[in-house]
């Protein structure tokens, strides 16, 4: 089916260690975006790509790097976890009005 | 100061009651959409908003520019609903991408 998937749907990080979420879309949208979502907050931004080989930050960018290399994939990396990333990260996909987003990714760092 | 804010946080109702979820932001939009969040499951889209009225089956959404709100209305509620509805507004600058901004969510729990 089409839409977005994210790999993988759980993981448990000891602090320090680094690891990538992937965003796969195969809908040809040229946006994609990737999200934290905390108990009691709204989701907020973390980075986000206007196109292929684009990548700027969002509200919460410290701790995270992004890559767009090709249009379909987009990355979110941590180089080194930190307890305060433990949350739950949504990728979303847009061809410029209306989303899609991916079923999230419940990361634990300990 | 979040600047989109929804009420109620939470809210508890019985097998066919009728849900109504506010959402008022402070910034320019271009649109508006409520999205849907089963436990423990993805986001799912249920409108997106820029004037008027939309209906899809139970579900009613509505929102007006001017006093910079919107509503969102299950009639019939039924233990099925039962989610976390999200509001989250696109933001108007020519410059932001489609970046979207969220409300907090309202947690409904509808009981037999």
């Amino acid at each position: 089916n089409a839409g977005v998937t994210q790999t993988p749907k759980f993981r448990v990080l000891k602090t320090g260690q680094s690891m990538t979420l992937l965003c796969a879309q195969d809908m040809n949208h040229e946006y994609m975006y990737w999200y934290r979502q905390d108990p009691g907050m709204g989701l907020r931004l973390i980075h986000y790509s206007v196109g292929e080989g684009t990548t700027a930050k969002g509200e919460v960018p410290d701790g995270y790097n992004v890559s767009r290399l090709k249009k379909q994939n987009f990355l979110l990396g941590l180089e080194s976890a930190a307890p305060s990333q433990t949350s739950v990260y949504f990728c979303a996909s847009s061809p410029g009005a209306g989303y899609t987003f991916g079923s999230g990714t419940r990361l634990t760092v300990v | 100061k979040n600047e989109v804010e929804q009420s109620p946080q939470n809210l508890t109702a019985q097998e066919g009651e009728f849900i109504t979820i506010n959402c008022s932001y402070s910034v320019g939009i271009s649109a508006l959409h409520w999205l849907q969040q089963h436990p423990g499951g993805g986001i799912v889209s249920l409108f997106m908003l820029s004037s008027g009225k939309k209906k899809h089956g139970r579900l009613i959404a509505t929102i007006n520019i001017q006093e910079k709100h919107s509503s969102l209305h299950i009639t019939a509620s039924h233990p099925r609903d039962s989610a976390v509805y999200i509001c989250a507004v696109r933001l108007g600058a020519t410059d932001s991408w489609g970046k979207l901004q969220f409300g907090a969510g309202t947690q409904v729990v509808v009981t037999p």
